[in-house]
């Protein structure tokens, strides 16, 4: 099976650096993905992890440990706009190419 | 960048009316399409997994029989929920993916109301 943990909520103010962990257990490992959702719109993707590692991508940036099974998803220079629920997810190698979403962050950015 | 749209935006419907609700990828193929559902300040929930031609995989717990899918095409894939009920209310969105690549595309999601 497939468990994903992220924090439920998080705060921050604008212009700083907050990082959002995510640990995951699955049967087979075949990526990791970081999505944002705003409320009531789609997830729009961020970052793709499939190798251990940092992947950086302007002011995101997503890092990989699959011997933890771990990652977590760094943004800098916080903006307002940033305020948004921001998803884990795993593609397991039994489920195909569907990926399995963890409960999501809500990150709150104040001024 | 590839786009996926859905239809209807937003839908009420009394209960036990069946809904339609469409997911098409608008410039490539979508030789697979996800189905998820996402109930407040819920995470998304894999429903099932089309690909075309073929007979949707349906997660564990998913009602096959209430919730019919078909993708008769490379750019369609239709989710019909059948005698809905207020449990149902629910944002449904789909997803769809080029070639078993990596990146999967959303559309922007149903928000269905059953009263």
């Amino acid at each position: 099976g497939q468990n994903i943990d992220q924090p439920t909520e998080m705060t921050a103010t604008e212009g700083a650096i907050v990082q959002i962990n995510c640990t995951y257990q699955t049967s087979g490992f075949n990526g990791l993905f970081w999505y944002q959702q705003h409320a009531g719109e789609a997830p729009t993707f961020l970052s793709y992890n499939v190798l251990d590692g940092l992947e950086e991508k302007g002011r995101f940036s997503s890092f990989l440990s699959r011997s933890k099974g771990y990652s977590y998803l760094l943004l800098k220079e916080l903006q307002m706009k940033d305020s948004a629920s921001y998803l884990c997810a795993v593609r397991d190698s039994q489920a195909g190419t569907a990926l399995i979403f963890g409960k999501g962050t809500t990150l709150s950015v104040s001024s | 960048g590839a786009v996926v749209s859905q239809h209807p935006s937003w839908v009420i419907c009394k209960s036990g009316t069946s809904v339609k609700i469409e997911c098409r990828s608008l410039d490539f193929q979508a030789t697979t399409m996800f189905w998820y559902r996402q109930f407040p300040k819920q995470s998304l929930m894999l429903m099932a997994t089309s690909n075309e031609g073929s007979k949707a995989t349906y997660e564990q717990g998913v009602e096959k029989d209430k919730f019919l899918i078909n993708h008769a095409s490379l750019t369609l894939s239709t989710l019909t929920v059948t005698s809905a009920h207020p449990e149902d209310s629910s944002f449904y969105i789909c997803s769809a993916s080029l070639n078993a690549g990596v990146e999967q595309f959303f559309g922007p999601g149903t928000r269905l109301t059953v009263l």
